[in-house]
């Protein structure tokens, strides 16, 4: 999991201020996915991207989060206004393709938000 | 009903034993499965992909997948201090862009 980069690895921020989080997929992938981890609980899906189009947000707060995967530069995952719930560690991971047959995610090593 | 469930442990074991780690899912439909290995404050590294029913081996590792039942069983032979992790379970859509784990088992590999 090493190819898929995240940072910053560590972030803090206050109550009320905003939170990017960058990931750049493995070489040659073009499909980019978020996943949160809260304390004590399992990784929960947040979004699917391709290069300039979000595939599926169903698992999105509906307020204050978005993600972009722009056609050049790294996926950015946005929090606005953070509050305490918002303390997570938060994955990225990336794939070569979509479709069940061969398609392997491999993730990175995760941001880890902290909001006091 | 979670989609997909997992004894968080702790799971203790001597080092050398044979682990058995397991996962149940509820949606038949699911076909490919996946173990992943997590240290503590790291990402998640893929162990083990299987389709279908049947067994998969690689190393020390097998995952086995029941449909019939709807069980995924991972199991760690000549276990070593080095595997204490949390293993996740995790089963893909169809569509194969979306993962859903299991909360994971925390193992501990005694010396």
């Amino acid at each position: 999991n090493a190819g898929v980069m995240q940072n910053p690895r560590h972030l803090v921020r206050r109550r009320g201020q905003e939170a990017r989080l960058r990931c750049s997929p493995m070489k040659g992938h073009s499909h980019v996915y978020w996943y949160r981890q809260l304390p004590e609980e399992g990784l929960k899906f947040m979004v699917y991207l391709q290069k300039e189009n979000i595939i599926d947000e169903s698992g999105m707060p509906k307020e204050r989060f978005s993600a972009e995967f722009p056609k050049e530069g790294p996926s950015i995952l946005r929090i606005q206004q953070v509050v305490r719930g918002d303390s997570a560690a938060y994955f990225c991971a990336s794939s070569l393709s979509s479709g069940g047959t061969g398609n392997t995610i491999y993730f990175g090593e995760g941001s880890w938000l902290t909001v006091v | 009903q979670k989609e997909v469930e997992q004894d968080p442990g702790p799971l203790s074991v001597p080092e050398g034993a044979i682990v058995s780690l397991n996962c149940t899912y509820s949606n038949s439909a699911f076909q490919y499965f996946m173990w992943y290995r997590q240290y503590s404050r790291k990402g998640p590294e893929l162990l083990m992909y299987t389709y279908s029913s049947g067994n998969k081996e690689d190393g020390r590792f097998t995952a086995q997948v029941d449909k019939s039942s709807k069980y995924i069983s991972l199991f760690i032979r000549d276990s070593q201090p080095s595997d204490s992790a949390t293993y996740l379970c995790a089963i893909i859509n169809n569509a194969g862009n979306m993962l859903t784990f299991g909360g994971g088992t925390r193992l501990m590999v005694k010396p």
